[in-house]
């Protein structure tokens, strides 16, 4: 069961370009995310989406792009890099949604943007 | 507003050196409180889940605790292999989880 997958697990991309991380899951949860880590920052929600057809925005969505056109993958999209896009992003699953479920992470994506 | 607060932000401990580590917190509607652990280079590893204040779980060296506004996770005679970023998070009853900024725990052989 190799759980959330992440892809690729480093990138470097000069500013301006365009990019997709790739994030599934083999776990059949409704629920995906997409995180981004920066220190002292905490982990900050990019968007989410509660099953497929279905996504939101989270508190950090400004140049990202996401759709769920299956309950398995939920790529992330990058539209023009910056480099305050410089980050650690992770994607996360969880059964469904509702309050108190316990969500699971992939292992991490690393981004520079140059 | 939804918040979470941990302290301390980092903390060294000779081996076999009980401790605690703090998660303060504030949420309207506490569906969920979760314990994480991360190693440098990889993802969040879910350690916990409390739901009610009184509630506690045990893993190994591990002891989480839950009150009304903290929880506590405590490490009894941490070994180096415990050294890892823990994590704290909430959920609120509209499903948004809530991070901490993590506290980096050090054990030193």
């Amino acid at each position: 069961n190799a759980g959330v997958t992440q892809t690729p697990k480093f990138q470097v991309l000069k500013t301006g370009q365009s990019m997709t991380l790739q994030c599934a899951q083999d776990m059949n949860h409704e629920y995906m995310s997409w995180y981004r880590q920066d220190p002292g920052m905490g982990l900050r929600l990019i968007h989410y989406s509660v099953g497929a057809g279905i996504t939101d925005q989270g508190e950090v969505p400004n140049g990202y792009n996401v759709s769920r056109s299956t309950t398995e993958d939920f790529p992330l999209r990058l539209l023009s890099a910056a480099p305050s896009q410089t980050s650690v992003y992770f994607c996360a699953s969880s059964y469904r949604t509702g309050g108190g479920n316990t969500i699971y992470f992939g292992e991490g994506s690393w981004l520079t943007v140059v | 507003e939804d918040q979470v607060t941990q302290s301390p932000e980092a903390l060294r401990l000779q081996e076999g050196e009980s401790s605690s580590l703090n998660c303060s917190y504030t949420v309207s509607g506490l569906r969920g409180l979760f314990w994480y652990r991360q190693d440098p280079g990889k993802g969040p590893e879910f350690l916990f889940t409390l739901y009610s204040a009184g509630e506690e779980k045990e893993k190994e060296r591990l002891k989480a605790t839950l009150t009304k506004k903290e929880s506590f996770l405590h490490i009894t005679a941490p070994k180096p292999e415990d050294s890892a970023t823990y994590l704290c998070a909430v959920t609120n009853t509209g499903n948004q989880f809530y991070f901490g900024t993590g506290t980096s725990l050090t054990v030193i052989p």
